[in-house]
């Protein structure tokens, strides 16, 4: 089992649709969770932290953390065609692995017009 | 401000070759990772610094990889006697103290 599993996609979604992005991760002890966006061909840009259960929103974005599931999800509120890129989850947990992020393969996102 | 710059952006090397690859984080960010990306892949950890020390080096694949951080800014990764193998997109990235992770434009390498 891998430690940090996105599905590869592609996921596609009409403009203004709400985008769905998940992601498990097999460490219980992972305290904090990372969404990055990487366009193809560039390195990947933090869009959302997120280190409690619950929703934590920021514009257009809303994380959602489930610790009890081991999930967690990206929630992209009127879609644009400038969001489609891969969207890479990342988990870190201190306590067994220091700081260095555990990515998952990451899931293409497409908006399409 | 600026982000976190990386160099050369493209390197090419014969196989046998060293090569350094060098990071210079963003001003004050007290940690440095580094970390290499296959296509189609996400980001995999090799390093990491706190400061100037080597907080964990598991991800480093074999002997021939090293990092070092000597005045706790800019980094070298140094890939000694390169192989095809290891061509690949190194990523560093930099954090202050809350895990946040940014990250650099890469360095492109490609052993031939």
């Amino acid at each position: 089992q891998k430690e940090v599993e996105q599905n590869s996609g592609p996921l596609s979604v009409p403009e203004g649709a709400i985008a769905s992005l998940n992601c498990t991760y097999s460490d219980r002890v992972s305290q904090s969770f990372f969404w990055y966006r990487q366009y193809s061909g560039k390195s990947p840009e933090l869009i959302m932290s997120i280190y409690s259960n619950g929703d934590k929103e920021d514009g257009r974005f809303t994380a959602q953390l489930n610790k009890a599931s081991q999930y967690v999800s990206l929630l992209i509120r009127d879609s644009q065609p400038s969001d489609s890129a891969t969207y890479l989850c990342a988990v870190n947990a201190p306590a067994g692995g220091g700081n260095k992020l555990t990515f998952g393969t990451g899931t293409q996102l497409k908006v399409e017009l | 401000g600026a982000g976190v710059s990386q160099s050369p952006r493209y390197k090419v090397t014969k196989r046998g070759q060293d090569v350094a690859l060098r990071c210079d984080p963003i001003s004050g960010h007290v940690s440095l990772y580094w970390y290499r990306q296959a296509l189609g892949q996400g980001p995999e950890f090799l390093t990491y610094f706190n400061y100037e020390a080597q907080q964990d080096k598991s991800g480093l694949p074999n002997d021939r990889f090293s990092a070092e951080r000597p005045e706790g800014s800019i980094s070298t990764l140094t890939i000694q006697r390169t192989e095809q193998r290891d061509s690949a997109m190194y990523r560093c990235a930099s954090s202050s103290t809350n895990y946040e992770q940014y990250f650099g434009p890469g360095t492109r390498l490609t052993v031939t």
